[in-house]
Order: structure tokens, then sequence, then C-alpha cells
């Protein structure tokens, strides 16, 4: 069955620190992998894309790793703000797929504090 | 272009009303998608079309849900009878066929049943 499953479910973090999220999938045939940020009450905004030959990439603070042979994934935020409070969330897409060829984890629900 | 526009952005409604949102999806794209998403979780897949085609619908989508795309540009998404099961964030995306690359959520409607 494909799955996405993050972790932690939900982080709380002082300004300034940073952060790493984990993302295990179980997704096959894999296309590419995709983190998204979540506001609350707003739709999801990409952060990074990464296909199967990519390690790592980076989005200002955002760094996102992708290991396909241990098919994890973690998004490493440096530096965080108070604006870095959201859900992220990590998506798999399948490869060749002519439908529902996206695969969601629940999100992983970030709280920057002062 | 602006992106993916959805409209409204709340709507609140009585149990037995009908509602109908609306997607403007990235002009270029032929894949539009809907979603629906509860509180602490992940999006769900309801439907997808291609070009005015709908090619999937999800068991999600019960018989009161109805979405149609009649020129291959903006959808509705239109819910009969609403029940407050039905209350939740309704997303919709779009992207490219190939690759599903440029896959872009709009900031969503969300719908609450009273």
């Amino acid at each position: 069955k494909n799955q996405v499953e993050q972790s932690p479910q939900s982080l709380i973090i002082l300004e300034g620190k940073n952060c790493t999220l984990q993302c295990n999938y179980t997704v096959s045939p894999f296309s590419n992998l995709r983190w998204y940020k979540q506001d609350t009450g707003r739709g999801p905004v990409s952060l990074t894309i990464m296909t199967f030959s990519e390690n790592t990439k980076s989005n200002g603070r955002y760094t996102a790793t992708l290991d396909a042979d241990t098919k994890q994934s973690s998004l490493h935020i440096t530096a965080s703000q108070l604006s870095d409070s959201a859900s992220y969330i990590c998506v798999v897409s399948l490869l060749n797929s002519g439908n529902t060829p996206l695969v969601f984890g629940k999100g992983t629900r970030l709280s920057v504090i002062a | 272009d602006t992106g993916v526009s959805q409209n409204p952005r709340h709507k609140i409604t009585k149990r037995g009303q009908n509602v109908t949102f609306r997607c403007d999806p990235i002009s270029e794209h032929n894949r539009l998608y809907w979603y629906r998403q509860t509180l602490g979780q992940g999006p769900e897949f309801l439907t997808y079309f291609q070009n005015e085609a709908q090619l999937e619908k999800s068991r999600l989508l019960s018989d009161r849900f109805s979405a149609e795309r009649p020129k291959g540009s903006f959808s509705t998404l239109e819910i009969q009878r609403t029940e407050q099961g039905d209350s939740a964030m309704y997303l919709c995306a779009s992207s490219f066929v190939e690759g599903h690359y440029g896959y872009t959520f709009g900031s969503g409607t969300r719908l609450t049943v009273v």
C-alpha cells in the first residue's frame, strides 16, 4: 500500500533554533518527493521537489534531503522564524500514474515561539 | 496569471442546503484536481480532470458531490444536501500532464455546515 508517514506529528521550537522534520514513504513506483508548507486556513505552498537522482535541495532556510534507497526524506529548517509556524506536508508522486498521482502525509505541525 | 484561484474563501451553510465552489486553475495546466482536507489531516483526493474530461472519482465522492469542468478551464464542485460531516477545507490544484510538475494548490474554500 502506498503510504507516507511523517514525524513528529507536532513540534514546538524557540525562534532562531533549527529543526528537522522526517518523512518515510512506501510509494512505488516513485517519481518525485515534495515538501509543502501550509499556513492555517491556506492552501499548501511548494517548498522543494526532488526526483530520484537528487539527494538534497535547498530553498532559502529550508533544505530537503532524499535517500531513495531507504525511502526517507527530511526537511531541515535553519534559524527558525515565527513565520515558519505552519504544517509541513510531505508528498510523494507516483511514476506514470494516470490517476491519483500524489500520496500525502498527514503533516508535521510546527510552532515557533519567541 | 496569479496561480490557482478558489472562490469563495469561506462558506457557512445550513445542513441540507446545496453549495457550489469554483476553481480557476493556472491557464496552461491541463489537469485540475479537487481535494478535501479536515483538521490535522493531509488532503484527500476527490476527483480530477484532464481538460474537460473527469478521469477519476474517489469513493469519498458520494452521489451528493458532483464536479464539472465544462470547457476545460475553470471547475465547479457542488455538494447537495450538505451534512455536518462535509465541513472541511476544499482544495483545488492544477498541473501539467507530464511529470506532475508545476503542481499548484489554491488557497481553498473553507466550508462550515451548521
